[in-house]
């Protein structure tokens, strides 16, 4: 489904830097995510957004940050990477006005954190 | 606190032979449990929610209360059924928490 983008597709980064994760949608959809995905331990939320002025913290959100830039838009940024945080980040979308619990997703992106 | 425990991290059948996949939770309130599936290459998407009691691709689950479980089931196994199944519980803020999911392999 290309209608929920994110961009870096793969990044590869050393210890302390700072990354930015993007994610566009063109859904128009209200609602936004993200997760982690880890071998075993399935996906795990990060943040969410129901709407440009709403975002809380999910279940992992330790070094992580958020931004809502737009209804479209919604950036996770680690703000100084460190090697747990390798992992494949997905981002997706919901509206309240769809059957509660379907979510939309991305393509992922592949974060390694050297 | 919620859980949703997928026991088995991987599964493997024959084709044309039944499968299951186990999904247990732990919820306070009323549940709402969904799976979703990750076939290769492909994006995760909604394979199917208890409150439709649909049946998709042959799959059904069906929300039992008393053994707080949604297992999902398909009487005969094919090959494009192989991939990633992940059980999710509706939160009480709206969101989904997802198990950890069973890798299933049909063999030929």
């Amino acid at each position: 489904d290309a209608d929920v983008t994110q961009t870096p597709r793969n990044r590869i980064t050393k210890t302390g830097k700072r990354i930015m994760l993007e994610c566009s949608q063109t859904k128009g959809h209200d609602r936004m995510y993200w997760y982690r995905q880890d071998p075993g331990l399935g996906l795990r939320l990060i943040y969410y957004s129901f709407d440009v002025k709403d975002i809380n913290k999910g279940e992992i959100s330790d070094g992580y940050s958020v931004s809502r830039q737009a209804q479209a838009k919604f950036s996770l940024s680690l703000e100084s990477a460190i090697p747990n945080q390798t992992a494949l980040y997905f981002c997706a979308t919901g509206d309240r006005d769809l059957v509660v619990g379907e979510q939309f997703f991305g393509p992922g992106t592949r974060l390694t954190v050297l | 606190a919620q859980r949703v425990t997928q026991p088995e991290k991987l599964l493997s059948v024959f084709k044309g032979a039944p499968v299951e996949l186990k999904c247990n939770y732990s919820y306070s309130g009323s549940p709402e449990l969904f799976w979703y599936v990750q076939y290769s290459r492909q994006r995760l998407q909604l394979l199917l929610r208890h409150i439709s009691r649909e049946s998709i691709k042959g799959f059904t689950a069906d929300l039992n209360k008393g053994e707080t479980s949604f297992h999902l089931k398909k009487p005969f196994a094919q090959e494009e059924d192989s991939a990633m199944y992940y059980c999710a519980l509706r939160t009480g803020a709206n969101n989904l928490f997802f198990g950890t999911g069973t890798r299933l392999t049909v063999i030929p």
